[in-house]
């Protein structure tokens, strides 16, 4: 089944203490990304990966670090969470050049920062 | 800078009815435009996509219709259901064509019975 993991679903962690949140695809996608929700506030762009070893900012990419060394892997790093990056995160993939391009999207991760 | 807007408040219709959903954008020159929808604490899900040079398109109860003059969009389902309520995303790509979606603030419909 075509799917994109992301561990953990829910996080609970105390100020400072770095994090890491998972991404995998199996659809061999070459674009990864990950998203932020925030109440009003929409789903904005963090960080985004057209390939291995190929990442740039999106819209707010302050506190956060990503690393793309194999194309189904795109972990979300926070090395030092504060309590503002309390939020839902997206972690999405996609493909280019296909007739119905789409964004697949993970579960959620839920991360309080306390 | 780049702006995709949808409208904020609530679109409130009667089941049966046709829901009109509308997606502005400013300083994009965008390849083509997405269409998502979203229940609550859950990932998007993909719907359609339109194409810059597609005028229409359409999918079951769907409609997505682009203007690249106007830099607009417009979703609709016609027959609406209760169970179309949920908040609906356009997206366009990043940048020309690279297939990485940035996302509006999204429309919540609520379709009642």
């Amino acid at each position: 089944e075509a799917q994109v993991t992301q561990n953990p679903r829910y996080l609970i962690t105390v100020t400072g203490k770095k994090l890491t949140v998972t991404c995998s695809q199996n659809m061999n996608h070459e674009y990864m990304s990950w998203y932020r929700q925030d109440p009003g506030l929409g789903l904005r762009q963090i960080y985004y990966s057209m390939n291995v070893e190929v990442t740039d900012k999106g819209d707010v990419p302050e506190g956060y670090k990503v690393s793309r060394k194999e194309k189904r892997n795109f972990p979300l790093i926070l090395e030092s969470p504060s309590p503002n990056q309390t939020s839902l995160y997206f972690c999405a993939s996609s493909a280019p050049g296909r007739l119905n391009t789409e964004a697949f999207f993970g579960q959620g991760t839920r991360l309080t920062v306390v | 800078s780049q702006k995709i807007e949808q409208n904020s408040e609530a679109l409130n219709i009667q089941e049966g009815k046709t829901a009109t959903l509308t997606c502005n954008y400013t300083n994009y020159s965008p390849a083509y435009l997405q269409w998502y929808r979203q229940d609550p604490g859950r990932g998007p899900v993909f719907l359609l996509l339109i194409r810059e040079n597609e005028k229409e398109k359409r999918k079951e109860r769907l409609k997505v219709t682009f203007d690249t003059t106007l830099k607009q969009s417009l979703f609709h389902i016609t027959a609406s259901q209760p169970a179309d309520s949920a908040t609906y995303l356009c997206a366009l790509d990043r940048s020309g064509g690279s297939y990485i979606p940035t996302f509006g603030r999204g429309t919540s419909l609520i379709v009642h019975p």
